[in-house]
């Protein structure tokens, strides 16, 4: 099961609005990415971090890895009905270079025009 | 580049019967991971694979369930026999496994119903 706290668990937002997700957790991190899930498809990788503090973006999304590397943030501006889909923070443990990762419970985010 | 290839894409089977889901990786990716997808449980890792051998299957749920890697570009995750708590959507993924930061590459799953 996941180990990791994440939230909100949905939003309802209208197009042209901010979003802003956090992931939690009790154990130490070194990578924290953040994927996006569409309907019938795979994770797609959005954003990956690799140390405390940074804060990195891809276009309209922003994520931070937190200083405590107990947790990451994702703000996504401007919201576009494409922005619809589920987006899942990942963490992978400091000793594991495997690239096995834990996985929050993901965040739905719903845009209405 | 193509990405990872999962085939079927969708499995409905009667309870009791053999499955069988296959997984092409990335071409060059070392490591290769099979997930499994639920409502309830969220993302659970099965098993994962470093250049063709599993490091880790602590995550396969019972020994109805196995997995092999023959090649570097091939690998399988059987169910036999299948019951109906094993309806999920089964994720491949490969990455650069052994390079530190490497994030994963998912496939679009295969959605398996067992009736």
């Amino acid at each position: 099961g996941q180990q990791l706290n994440q939230s909100p668990q949905s939003m309802f937002i209208q197009e042209g609005e901010d979003v802003s997700m956090n992931c939690t957790s009790s154990s130490i991190f070194n990578t924290w990415l953040w994927y996006k899930q569409e309907p019938g498809e795979g994770p797609v990788l959005l954003i990956a971090l690799y140390k405390a503090g940074e804060l990195t973006s891809n276009g309209r999304l922003t994520a931070q890895f937190g200083i405590t590397r107990k947790d990451s943030f994702l703000n996504i501006s401007a919201s576009i009905p494409s922005d619809v889909g589920i987006y899942f923070c990942a963490g992978q443990l400091t000793t594991d270079s495997w690239g096995k990762l834990q996985f929050g419970a993901g965040t739905q985010v719903v845009v209405t025009p | 580049d193509a990405g990872v290839i999962q085939s079927p894409r969708h499995e409905v089977t009667e309870m009791g019967q053999e499955v069988t889901l296959r997984c092409k990786p990335i071409s060059g990716h070392n490591s290769l991971f099979w997930y499994r997808q639920t409502m309830m449980r969220g993302l659970e890792l099965l098993i994962y694979f470093n250049n063709n051998v599993p490091i880790d299957d602590s995550g396969m749920p019972e020994d109805r369930f196995s997995a092999k890697m023959p090649n570097a570009s091939f690998s399988t995750l059987k169910i036999q026999p299948s019951e109906p708590r094993d309806s999920a959507v089964y994720f491949c993924a490969s990455s650069l496994g052994g390079q530190g930061n490497s994030p994963l590459h998912f496939g679009n799953g295969t959605r398996l119903t067992v009736t």
